[in-house]
């Protein structure tokens, strides 16, 4: 389809794994955003792209989160040494470019046990 | 204080009634403002940009008021369907392009 892909849907894992969480925005979109939402919160900025580089990383809660996006489309989100209070739905969002409205993919859900 | 400050509700009205919704925001800066409707367990989905001027689209209405700090959604008519999570959504502005979320303002419409 041409909207915002996320891939994998649901993420269940152990404490201490490492995941990858990967989105592929619409094509043609420059801006990049991840978002992290837990339940009855709205969705909390981590990181995002403007082409290939990171524009603005200040969201990211620690140095075991971690973005890239290599060709200026795909993105893979990394958590290293998985934590239970990493549990949330993983949101990725694209936009033409910074400051116009986004479109947001269907979400990870990520459970960390 | 909070960024972007929304009341949780929920909002509890029947079918036909207005229902309005106000969102707070910190930076007098802030540039672009947005109204993000998410239903339960999907992902946000723009319902409508906020101009300066206020502008509407059919049912909804959305105003900015730059003295007071705040943003509103007006609802006309309630229907069922529009039962969701409302989510105001400020681009902080001073250069930065980073969207901050309020919590969201459920929505509950009633037969």
């Amino acid at each position: 389809g041409a909207g915002v892909s996320q891939t994998p849907s649901n993420k269940v894992t152990e404490k201490g794994k490492y995941v990858e969480l990967r989105c592929d925005p619409i094509s043609g979109h420059t801006a990049l955003y991840w978002y992290r939402q837990s339940l009855g919160q709205g969705p909390e900025f981590l990181i995002y792209f403007q082409g290939t580089g990171a524009a603005d990383d200040s969201g990211l809660p620690n140095d075991r989160f971690f973005a890239v996006r290599p060709e200026g489309s795909v993105s893979t989100l990394k958590i290293q040494r998985t934590e239970r209070g990493d549990s949330a739905v993983y949101l990725c969002a694209s936009s033409p470019t910074s400051g116009q409205p986004q479109h947001f993919g269907d979400g990870t859900r990520l459970s960390i046990l | 204080r909070k960024e972007v400050e929304q009341d949780p509700g929920p909002f509890n009205v029947p079918e036909g009634a207005t229902v309005a919704f106000n969102c707070t925001y910190s930076n007098s800066a802030s540039q672009s403002f947005f109204w993000y409707r998410q239903d339960c367990r999907k992902e946000p989905k723009l319902l409508m940009s906020v101009y300066s001027s206020g502008n509407e689209d059919g049912r909804f209405t959305a105003q900015l008021n730059r003295a007071s700090q705040y943003i509103s959604l007006l609802i006309r008519d309630s229907k069922l369907s529009d039962s969701a999570t409302y989510l105001c959504v400020v681009n902080l502005g001073g250069g930065s392009y980073i969207p901050t979320f309020g919590r969201g303002t459920s929505l509950i419409v009633h037969p």
